[in-house]
């Protein structure tokens, strides 16, 4: 069975500080993909990024980072030097085998403080 | 850049009531995915069309069903509403069938049943 794990409920750093979001998943499949999504106050889902089990090349976009080890079944997210705007509940997510729907974490609310 | 639309973006119904709700997807994306979100909860995948047929099916109620017509948009039809239903619905669409596509997410639809 496919599990995404994401232990930390709810985060609240400083504006200009950099926080990590965490992720574990779980499956047996050989080939998956792996997805971070935003949902805003507003309640729209806000596609991050995705990556496929055979790159584990890390990834910087802009202030976003992604560190992804299938080592440690991880997929860890890192905001550098955060902003209010980045407060938002992030879910990280995994789809893989012979299905494509998604499967979601329970989320991590993340508050940015000024 | 062209989004998902959905209609309507929020919706008041009594128990026992029935509600449609309709996904238009992305231009040239022929796959369509439905997922449910309660409150304070991570996404559930409902159901998904490619090509007009049922692809793969969740956790979907038999009081609910879902088409894809000709044109791609799809709708999600939900009889017999019950308290429980209360949620955010989203449709999500990708370029194409497959493990591991993208899916991009609409803004929701709001449903709230009294």
């Amino acid at each position: 069975a496919q599990k995404v794990t994401q232990a930390q409920t709810e985060i609240s750093v400083v504006e200009k500080e950099d926080v990590t979001l965490d992720c574990v998943y779980e499956t047996r499949d050989t080939t998956y993909y792996l997805f971070w999504y935003k949902q805003p106050p507003s309640g729209e889902l806000v596609f991050l990024i995705r990556r496929n089990s055979f790159d584990e090349q890390n990834e910087i976009s802009g202030r976003y980072s992604w560190n992804f080890q299938k080592s440690t079944s991880s997929f860890n997210f890192t905001i550098t030097a955060s902003q209010v705007v980045d407060s938002a509940v992030y879910f990280c997510a995994l789809s893989g085998g012979r299905d494509d729907k998604i499967i979601f974490g329970k989320g991590t609310r993340l508050h940015i403080l000024p | 850049a062209a989004g998902v639309i959905q209609s309507p973006r929020h919706l008041i119904k009594e128990k026992r009531e029935t509600a449609t709700l309709k996904c238009y997807p992305i231009p040239r994306h022929d796959t369509v995915y439905w997922y449910q979100q309660g409150p304070g909860q991570d996404p559930q995948f409902l159901i998904s069309f490619y090509e007009k047929m049922q692809s793969d099916k969740g956790s979907i109620p038999d009081r609910f069903s879902a088409q894809q017509f000709s044109d791609y948009h799809s709708e999600l039809n939900m009889s017999s509403l019950e308290l429980g239903d209360s949620a955010l619905y989203f449709c999500a669409s990708s370029p194409e069938e497959g493990q591991g596509e993208t899916q991009y997410f609409g803004p929701g639809t709001r449903l709230l049943v009294l």
